[in-house]
C-alpha cells in the first residue's frame, strides 16, 4: 500500500457525461500528479498540483481539468467523455519537488 | 519536449537468466531517472532510480547504469525469478521539475518462465 488512495477504483459511464476521480495523497505530500494510463499512449503526465496551486501542466485535454483542496486531497474532473477517454487513470503524490512520487492503485474508466 | 524510447517492448527469459531493458532519452537538461515496476491492473512501482551525477546504482539483484553523454540508461536484473515478471517503465524529468512530473518509456512486458 503506497498510502495515495484513489476512489472510485472502477467507473463505468457514457459518452457524454462528465465523472470525478478523487485522490487523497500520502500524509504530509504536498504535491499530486495526474497519469492517464491507455494501451496506446502509455503512462502520459496530465497534470501537477502543489499545495492548491497548479504546478506543471502535461498532455491534458480542454475537457479535463484538476483541482487541489485545502485538505490537499485532488480531483480530476472529466466531462464530454469520448469513448477514447477509456483508460486508468492514476494519482502519485511526493512530499517535496526532489523526491520521488508514490501511485496509487488507480481508477479504471470504461466510457461505453 | 522529452521523449524516452524504450526497447525492448517485451522480454522472455528462463528463471536464473539476466534481463536488461534499455532507454534512451531526447533532453541532455534531465537528471533524474527512476524504473517503475507494474503488475497487471495494479499500481506503477518505484524499483530504483538514479540521479544524473551517478553512473551506476545496485539494489540487491536490481541494477540500473546511467550514460549521461550517450543520453541512456538501462535496467539489469540479474537471477531473475517468476514473480520479476511485469510490466517495466524508464521514466525521466528535467532538471528543475519534480521528479513526479515524468516523462515515460512505453514499457517492456518481461515474462520469466520457471
Amino acid at each position: 500500500d503506497s498510502g495515495v488512495t484513489q476512489t472510485p477504483k472502477h467507473l463505468i459511464t457514457a459518452t457524454g457525461q462528465r465523472v470525478t476521480l478523487r485522490c487523497s495523497p500520502r500524509s504530509g505530500d504536498l504535491s499530486v500528479y495526474w497519469y492517464q494510463q491507455s494501451l496506446d499512449q502509455g503512462l502520459q503526465f496530465l497534470i501537477q498540483y502543489y499545495n492548491g496551486e497548479e504546478r506543471a501542466k502535461g498532455n491534458i485535454l480542454e475537457r479535463f481539468s484538476a483541482q487541489q483542496f485545502p485538505d490537499l486531497h485532488s480531483e480530476l474532473n472529466l466531462s464530454s467523455l469520448e469513448l477514447g477517454d477509456s483508460a486508468l487513470y492514476f494519482c502519485a503524490s511526493s512530499v517535496e519537488r526532489n523526491t520521488e512520487a508514490f501511485f496509487g492503485q488507480g481508477t479504471r474508466l470504461t466510457v461505453v | 519536449g522529452e521523449n524516452v524510447e524504450q526497447h525492448p517492448s517485451t522480454l522472455s527469459v528462463q528463471e536464473g537468466d539476466s534481463a536488461v531493458i534499455k532507454c534512451t532519452y531526447s533532453d541532455s537538461a534531465s537528471n533524474y531517472f527512476p524504473w517503475y515496476k507494474q503488475e497487471l491492473g495494479k499500481r506503477p512501482q518505484l524499483i530504483i532510480d538514479i540521479r544524473s551525477n551517478v553512473g551506476e546504482k545496485k539494489d540487491q539483484r536490481i541494477a540500473v547504469t546511467l550514460n549521461k553523454t550517450a543520453k541512456h540508461f538501462s535496467l539489469h536484473i540479474t537471477e531473475t525469478q517468476p514473480e520479476d515478471s511485469a510490466v517495466y517503465f524508464c521514466a525521466a524529468t528535467r532538471r528543475g521539475t519534480s521528479y513526479g512530473k515524468l516523462t515515460f518509456g512505453q514499457g517492456t512486458i518481461l515474462t520469466v518462465h520457471p
